[in-house]
């Protein structure tokens, strides 16, 4: 079982750019939760995916989007990048209601110049 | 102020010494507690996770809840260089996002 994988591993994007990130979630799970994690800091929920839909989102802009595919991986958009975009973008999948079953991807390291 | 307060350190100790790793929280409504391992460049890793108050044990990790306090702690037992990594706590109430702590950089010398 490969767990939770993200593609690209690193991106170094421009100002006013638009970026795509994808996450492939653990054999099984259904559902995909984005972070956005700074230099230093926690990751910071951005929205979760369950059944192609978003089912709850955090305190980030419209810029960012996502989708969820009918084999349940899911992809992260973020428009018109600003340099405080800069981070580690990490997803987790989970399977089921426990919490011990949520596992986190590798991130993808997005730098924005 | 944040939800969620940890100490970022950096806390360096020697091999074999007990580890305490603490954060706080403002938010009366979590009920789910977790602590997450981070090695560098790699995605965060699930350690110990609680439900509301008490003790839970796994092996050389302890993890403790005060509800009453809005207090948690994460203690490591006999600390070994391969523990040395970032940890993080993280809560929720019960839904589907999670509070993170801005992680604490934990250095185990041989």
């Amino acid at each position: 079982d490969a767990g939770v994988t993200q593609s690209p591993t690193h991106l170094i994007k421009t100002r006013g750019q638009q970026v795509t990130l994808r996450c492939s979630p653990k054999s099984g799970h259904d559902t995909v939760s984005w972070y956005q994690q700074a230099l230093g800091q926690g990751p910071q929920f951005i929205f979760q995916y369950y059944e192609e839909e978003e089912r709850q989102r955090g305190n980030f802009p419209d810029r960012f989007s996502g989708h969820q595919f009918p084999n349940y991986s899911s992809e992260l958009n973020v428009n018109a990048l600003l340099l405080g975009d800069s981070a580690l973008y990490l997803c987790a999948s989970w399977g089921g209601s426990s919490y011990n079953e949520q596992f986190f991807g590798p991130g993808t390291r997005l730098t924005v110049l | 102020q944040k939800e969620v307060e940890q100490d970022p350190g950096p806390l360096s100790v020697p091999e074999g010494a007990i580890v305490s790793l603490n954060c706080t929280y403002s938010n009366s409504a979590f009920q789910y507690f977790m602590w997450y391992r981070q090695y560098s460049r790699k995605g965060p890793e699930l350690l110990m996770y609680t439900y509301s108050s008490g003790n839970k044990e796994d092996g050389r990790f302890t993890a403790q809840v005060d509800k009453s306090s809005k207090y948690i702690s994460l203690f490591i037992r006999d600390s070994q260089p391969s523990d040395s990594a970032t940890y993080l706590c993280a809560m929720s109430e019960g839904g589907n996002q999670f509070y993170f702590g801005t992680g604490t950089s934990l250095t185990v010398i041989p």
